[in-house]
């Protein structure tokens, strides 16, 4: 079944304890990325990768890191939670978003994590 | 700078009461604006994608349209398993800006 995956599902976690949330996809597709989503907010991109080792920030990429060192996988780093990181977190992937043409977005079900 | 609202930010309607969701932008260059669906606790869902003004696609009781400043989305005698929260999006560059977002219940 053709689907993106993220865990884990729920985080609870302290301020300031490093944490990784893994993403992967087996469509084989190019781009990835990364959103949050904050009630009156929508979702807003954090990063985004066009294809291993290919990365770019979004609209909020203060306080993540992100990886690409595997076609299918695209973890998301907080080296430092705080508590403003507290939020629903999805990952995306789609099939190549190139410059001539747009591509649709697959989402994973998301993560929800907790920054105390 | 990019923008997408949407609006209204809730509604409700009776099983077979027809309406609209608007979604107005103001992007440079778009490339492609996109319809989503989301169900409490998952990701969203695509719905369509419109690449150009005047552009419409329909799928059961949705249908999506573009012009130059914004889309819409008609929901025709709706069910109660309509009722989700149905975000918009637009793609400029490499980047996906999204809406808020407009949580519809549709009561029976």
């Amino acid at each position: 079944e053709a689907q993106v995956t993220q865990n884990p599902r729920y985080l609870i976690t302290v301020t300031g304890k490093k944490l990784t949330v893994t993403c992967s996809q087996n469509m084989n597709h190019e781009y990835m990325s990364w959103y949050r989503q904050d009630p009156g907010l929508g979702l807003r991109q954090i990063y985004y990768s066009m294809n291993v080792e290919v990365t770019d920030k979004g609209d909020v990429p203060e306080g993540y890191k992100v990886s690409r060192k595997e076609k299918r996988n695209f973890p998301l780093i907080l080296e430092s939670p705080s508590p403003n990181q507290t939020s629903l977190y999805f990952c995306a992937s789609s099939l190549a978003p190139m410059r001539s043409y747009t591509d649709t977005q697959y989402f994973g079900p998301g993560t929800r994590l907790t920054v105390l | 700078e990019d923008q997408v609202t949407q609006s209204p930010e809730a509604l409700r309607l009776q099983e077979g009461e027809s309406s609209s969701l608007n979604c107005s932008y103001t992007v440079s260059g778009l490339r492609g604006l996109f319809w989503y669906r989301q169900d409490p606790g998952k990701g969203p869902e695509f719905l369509f994608t419109l690449y150009s003004a005047g552009e419409e696609k329909e799928k059961e009781r949705l249908k999506a349209t573009l012009t130059k400043k914004e889309s819409f989305l008609h929901i025709t005698a709706p069910k109660p398993e309509d009722s989700a929260t149905y975000l918009c999006a637009v793609q400029a560059d490499l980047d996906m800006r999204f809406g808020a977002g407009t949580r519809l219940t549709v009561k029976p």
